[in-house]
């Protein structure tokens, strides 16, 4: 099945830090990706949807100035989480699809700001 | 926001009975889709089912919708402790441009 990698897998670093995520389809092409952020039991709540060679389209409440998106090929989507503070700690998972079948999700990354 | 509400929250059962959720949510959808995710890991697609299908199968899943009701659910039979996860349901809406609203889940434990 369709295969997309998530990088790094965790990142531990000081407030004010900027820290980006990569999200790679490794056997697809993906015009859209999406980015969650998950808190401890509790669901993904969208974040944003990355769209290539477009600008991203933000959820209400999501910063965008924040959270910094980036699609700039069919294959690789990021998110820079700028001047991170312990608030921005959290669970983020990208994904990938069709927009019409089910997405392929990335492992997640686990980013926690000391 | 989330659209679909799962209940039960929790559920912890024996290995070999059957586990049983289920998913409301309030809105037209396109499809339906079940999602499992192993503790500190991404989500894995389970089955999709679709506005106009009633029941479908994979392996020991089964889910059925039912759009009158508004409401879906997902089966394992013989269940085993590698079925130990959280389950999430997720509404393609008939106006989410492709996006997946996510249920809150209902963490399964399957104890040997």
């Amino acid at each position: 099945g369709a295969v997309v990698s998530q990088h790094p897998s965790r990142v531990i670093c000081k407030s004010g830090t900027s820290v980006k995520i990569e999200c790679r389809s490794l056997d697809f092409q993906a015009t859209t990706m999406f980015w969650y952020r998950q808190f401890p039991k509790q669901s993904l709540m969208l974040m944003a949807t990355s769209n290539e060679g477009s600008k991203a389209t933000y959820e209400q409440g999501v910063e965008k100035d924040k959270f910094l998106i980036n699609h700039a090929s069919l294959t690789l989507s990021t998110l820079t989480v700028t001047s991170a503070h312990p608030e921005d700690s959290s669970f983020y998972i990208c994904s990938a699809g069709d927009g019409k079948g089910p997405q392929h999700f990335g492992d997640g990354t686990r980013l926690s700001i000391l | 926001s989330q659209q679909g509400e799962e209940d039960p929250q929790a559920l912890s059962i024996q290995e070999g009975e059957n586990a049983t959720m289920n998913c409301s949510y309030k809105t037209s959808i396109n499809n339906l889709q079940w999602y499992r995710q192993n503790s500190g890991r991404g989500l894995v697609h389970l089955i999709l089912i679709r506005s106009n299908e009633r029941e479908k199968h994979s392996g020991r899943l089964r889910v059925t919708l039912d759009t009158s009701k508004k409401s879906s659910s997902l089966l394992i039979t013989a269940s085993r402790a590698a079925d130990t996860a959280s389950y999430f349901c997720a509404l393609m809406t008939t106006d989410s441009w492709g996006k997946l609203q996510f249920g809150a889940g209902t963490q399964v434990v399957v104890t040997p």
